[in-house]
């Protein structure tokens, strides 16, 4: 049981350059999301899912692309990275229904990628 | 404002000592909170959620205060293991989900 893991740990860029950085959960988890993590910003939501073939934006979206077609993977797509884009990426998955009620969060996340855009 | 409000620190404290943080929330309708730690370059990890009654967890202890939309975490007898950034998370409804809302985080230094 691996969790969930992310490729590339680290990752350079040219701006104007895309990427996708991949995201896989083994623990059958309905919901997964993506942050960006800035020095004194904590960690944004970019985009979520809660279930295979639906997606839906956070907090900070513009930009990422998303898409759930297994319940395992959600990759988020850089469409053009620019240098505001430099961030940590955290994926995360959590055993939890949509709508439902929740009085523990069993979110795990992902390691991180390490993104600068040049 | 941002919805989720936390005093960044650091708290630098002594080995031993008693060290409480807070973490304000906008959203009157929020439902359901955690606090999380986070470790200098890694993921962050669940720490203990956050009851109405309160939740103890060996020296951590989480409260609740809806009517103040606070939440607090108290670290009693502080080791050098505990130096970490711990982050609030709150969860509101969202058409059909529940969405968190994290804390800047505050970070804590426990020094010998």
């Amino acid at each position: 049981n691996a969790g969930v893991t992310q490729t590339p740990k680290f990752q350079v860029l040219k701006t104007g350059q895309s990427m996708t950085l991949q995201c896989a959960q083994d623990m059958n988890h309905e919901y997964m999301s993506w942050y960006r993590q800035d020095p004194g910003m904590g960690l944004r939501l970019i985009h979520y899912s809660v279930g295979a073939g639906i997606t839906d934006q956070g907090e900070v979206p513009n930009g990422y692309n998303v898409s759930r077609s297994t319940t395992e993977d959600f990759p988020l797509r850089l469409l053009s990275a620019a240098p505001s884009q430099t961030s940590v990426y955290f994926c995360a998955s959590r055993d939890q229904l949509a709508g439902g009620p929740i009085s523990t969060d069993t979110q795990y996340f992902g390691p991180g990628t390490r993104l600068t855009v040049l | 404002r941002k919805e989720v409000e936390q005093d960044p620190g650091p708290f630098n404290v002594p080995e031993g000592a008693t060290v409480a943080f807070n973490c304000t929330y906008s959203n009157s309708a929020s439902q359901s909170f955690f606090w999380y730690r986070q470790d200098c370059r890694k993921e962050p990890k669940l720490l203990m959620s956050v009851y109405s009654s309160g939740n103890e967890d060996g020296r951590f202890t989480a409260q609740l205060n809806r009517a103040s939309q606070y939440i607090s975490l108290l670290i009693r007898d502080s080791k050098l293991s505990d130096s970490a950034t711990y982050l609030c998370v709150v969860f509101h409804r969202s058409g059909g989900s529940y969405i968190p809302t994290f804390g800047r985080g505050t970070s804590l230094i426990v020094h010998p």
